[in-house]
């Protein structure tokens, strides 16, 4: 069976750092992905790891460790405009492109 | 192009209607996927083509029936519904993953279904 785990709900402060966690158990792993989804609208891809450690991108980051069957990601510099939901999806070995998503973080920027 | 579109955006439905939703994208991605996604819920995959081919269907109820025509077009057929099939379907598109080599799915905006 599979388990991905988010926190359902984070309040942040805008110009703040904010870290999302996400833990998995799944057999057959092969990466892990974090989209972004505002309300009412489609995920958005973020960010993409497969092997230890940080991926960077702007203001997101993304770490990864297997053995521990963990990611987060970062937002830094915190804007109004990153209130969203925050999935992160397991891909599995042997299928074309299968994505198991998390339960998905909403995440609030408040003043 | 990186643009996936769905129609219609809004679809509501008795149990006994026979209605189609369509998902079309122009990238060159081989892959297509249908995902259905309930209020603050993730989205949960349905069915995955590759190569104009179904490879995956995730134990989904045959009231759902879905169809590749051609490279850049999924359907979505929908018969004898139920009402709490109620929820927002999403398409999505990616190249097609190769051994060792995963990509991004990139998700139309989605058709919000309701069935009465």
């Amino acid at each position: 069976g599979q388990n991905i785990d988010q926190p359902t709900e984070m309040t942040a402060t805008e110009g703040a750092i904010v870290q999302i966690n996400c833990t998995y158990q799944t057999s057959g792993f092969n990466g892990l992905f974090w989209y972004q989804q505002h309300a009412g609208e489609a995920p958005t891809f973020l960010s993409y790891n497969v092997l230890d450690g940080l991926e960077e991108k702007g203001r997101f980051s993304s770490f990864l460790s297997r053995s521990k069957g963990y990611s987060y990601l970062l937002l830094k510099e915190l804007q109004m405009k990153d209130s969203a939901s925050y999935l992160c999806a397991v891909s599995h070995t042997g299928t074309a492109s299968k994505l198991t998503f998390g339960t998905g973080t909403r995440l609030q920027v408040t003043l | 192009d990186t643009e996936v579109t769905q129609t219609p955006k809004h679809l509501v439905m008795g149990m006994t209607n026979k209605k189609s939703l369509k998902c079309e994208q122009h990238m060159g991605h081989r892959a297509m996927y249908w995902y259905k996604q309930k209020a603050k819920k993730p989205p949960e995959l349905m069915f995955v083509y590759s190569y104009e081919k179904l490879s995956i269907n995730e134990s989904v109820p045959s009231r759902f029936s879905p169809e590749c025509p051609n490279s850049s077009l999924l359907n979505l057929h929908l018969h004898a519904l139920q009402p709490e099939d109620s929820a927002l379907y999403l398409c999505a598109s990616s190249q097609v993953f190769e051994t060792r080599i995963n990509y991004e799915q990139y998700f139309g905006p989605g058709t919000r279904l309701t069935v009465t």
